[in-house]
């Protein structure tokens, strides 16, 4: 069964660095996604991601972040200078383009950040 | 998107029916309801979604009233591997994806 990868699995950084995790969505797959869960908390929405540009963003997503799809295969989230609050689990999705029925996403086994 | 309310947690013993219930009073025309399945450290996993009545996968059933505000996933004899977080949503774009807004799920334990 094809599945969302993501790299690394775990990463550790220091506060003020840049980091960028990398996820590989389905490939068949038009949509995606970025998700994150502090520990304990809820899974709470980042950003989507549709034909090369952002469909939507939450109020987390500030300017400290971006998304790219660097080739036809890959999907990243950078993180310009990382805060210690931005330490979670991050969780790449991704769904098919199927514009008349709502669409499951699938999602990665996630990245845990930990910034010090 | 319209709010979901469920329980906080439940337990069950192995083998048992579970049915957890999930309140969406302002659900809209257009949106459906989506259970997910969450471990610890993975992912959130697609159960089952419906729009109405009853919809039956191999993994679970989904039964939504009429007035669809609320819904009910029920987990037929379930099994230790079973624990987990279920959360109900309730949304739908129609450009083709569902902004996914999760909330702070059913935690299920299953007993053995």
């Amino acid at each position: 069964e094809p599945e969302v990868t993501q790299t690394p699995s775990h990463q550790v950084t220091q506060m003020g660095q840049e980091v960028i995790l990398r996820c590989v969505p389905i490939s068949n797959h038009l949509y995606f996604y970025w998700y994150r869960q502090i520990l304990g908390q809820k899974v709470e929405f980042l950003v989507s991601f549709y034909n090369n540009e952002i469909s939507e963003k939450s109020e987390i997503f500030d300017d400290q972040f971006s998304v790219e799809r660097p080739d036809g295969s890959n999907f990243t989230l950078k993180i310009r200078s990382t805060k210690l609050e931005d330490s979670a689990m991050y969780f790449c999705a991704s769904s098919e383009d199927r514009r008349l029925a709502p669409v499951e996403q699938y999602f990665g086994p996630g990245t845990r950040l930990t910034v010090t | 998107l319209a709010k979901t309310t469920q329980p906080i947690s439940m337990d069950s013993y192995e083998g048992q029916e579970v049915n957890i219930t999930c309140s969406h009073n302002n659900i809209a025309t257009n949106d459906y309801i989506t259970w997910y399945q969450q471990f610890p450290s993975q992912g959130p996993r697609f159960i089952i979604q419906g729009y109405k009545t009853k919809v039956t996968n191999e993994v679970a059933s989904l039964f939504i009233p009429a007035d669809r505000k609320s819904s009910t996933l029920s987990l037929p004899r379930v099994s230790l591997s079973d624990t987990a977080v279920y959360y109900c949503l309730v949304g739908l774009d129609s450009g083709g994806y569902q902004k996914v807004t999760f909330g702070t799920g059913t935690k299920l334990q299953v007993i053995p």
